[in-house]
C-alpha cells in the first residue's frame, strides 16, 4: 500500500487476554517503530527494529510486551494477560533507513486503538 | 526528568491569521527537532524539522524557530486554514548514547481554527 498499514484498527479484550497489533510498513523501508499514545497525550516510544532485529526495545513497559518482525517487513506487537493499563493507540511507524537525521523521515500509520475491559 | 513541554495546551484562532505554537524542552543534548499534525483518528504527520545547529526553518506556510539559549521551539503557520485544525506535537531527538532514532513528545497543542 502507499502508506503504513496497521489492523486492526480497533480491539476491544478483557483483562488478562492476549492481543497481537499487526503493522504492516511502507515497501522498502528497513526502520519500524512501535509507539503507544495514551489519551491526551504524545506518543512514547516502544520499540525500534531495523531490518529483523530490535535494535532497541528499551521503551517496552515489562515482559508481557513483546515485538517482532521475522523477515524484515511485517512486524506483530504481542501484548500477554493485558491489563486495563494497557488502553492506548499504538502506532506503528516506518522510514526508508534508521537515523533521523540520515534515514529521514518517520511516516505513521493510523494506530490500533486497544481497549481493556 | 528531561522532558519535552508546550505553553499552551490549546489555540484558537481566525481562519486567515497567523498561529505560532510553542514548545520548551529541557535537554540540551537533543539535536534535532520536529513538529508534528495529528488529526483525529488519524497517526501524527510529519510537517517540518530542524537540527540544531540551525535557529530558523522555512516550509510551504510553516516555519520553525529554534532557540537554544532558552531551550525553546516554536512553529508558525501563516495564514491558517480550517484544514489545520488538529493537534500539534513537538519531538525531539534526545540523542542519548549517540541514537539518533528515538523521539521524545511534548503533549501536544490543540489548534482550532475559526472559519
Amino acid at each position: 500500500g502507499a502508506g503504513v498499514s496497521q489492523t486492526p484498527s480497533n480491539k476491544v479484550t478483557e483483562k488478562g487476554k492476549y492481543v497481537e497489533l499487526r503493522c504492516d510498513p511502507i515497501s522498502g523501508h528497513t526502520a519500524l517503530y512501535w509507539y503507544r499514545q495514551s489519551l491526551g497525550q504524545g506518543p512514547e516510544f516502544l520499540i525500534y527494529f531495523q531490518g529483523t532485529g530490535a535494535a532497541d526495545d528499551s521503551g517496552l513497559p515489562n515482559d508481557r510486551f513483546f515485538a517482532v518482525r521475522p523477515e524484515g517487513s511485517v512486524s506483530t506487537l504481542k501484548i500477554q494477560r493485558t491489563e486495563r493499563g494497557d488502553s492506548a493507540v499504538y502506532l506503528c511507524a516506518s522510514s526508508l533507513a534508521g537515523g533521523l537525521l540520515t534515514g529521514g523521515e518517520l511516516f505513521f500509520g493510523e494506530g490500533s486503538r486497544l481497549t481493556v475491559l | 526528568g528531561e522532558s519535552v513541554g508546550l505553553h499552551l495546551p490549546t489555540l484558537s484562532v481566525q481562519e486567515g491569521d497567523n498561529s505560532i505554537i510553542n514548545c520548551a524542552y529541557s535537554n540540551s543534548a537533543s539535536d534535532y527537532f520536529i513538529w508534528y499534525k495529528q488529526e483525529s483518528g488519524k497517526g501524527p504527520q510529519f510537517i517540518i524539522d530542524i537540527r540544531s545547529n540551525m535557529d530558523k526553518r522555512q516550509g510551504q506556510r510553516v516555519t520553525v524557530l529554534l532557540n537554544k539559549t532558552v531551550k525553546h521551539l516554536s512553529l508558525q503557520i501563516a495564514a491558517t486554514q480550517p484544514g489545520d485544525s488538529a493537534v500539534y506535537f513537538c519531538a525531539e531527538n534526545p540523542n542519548s548514547g549517540g541514537s539518533n532514532y528515538k523521539l521524545t513528545f511534548g503533549k501536544g497543542t490543540l489548534l482550532t481554527v475559526n472559519p
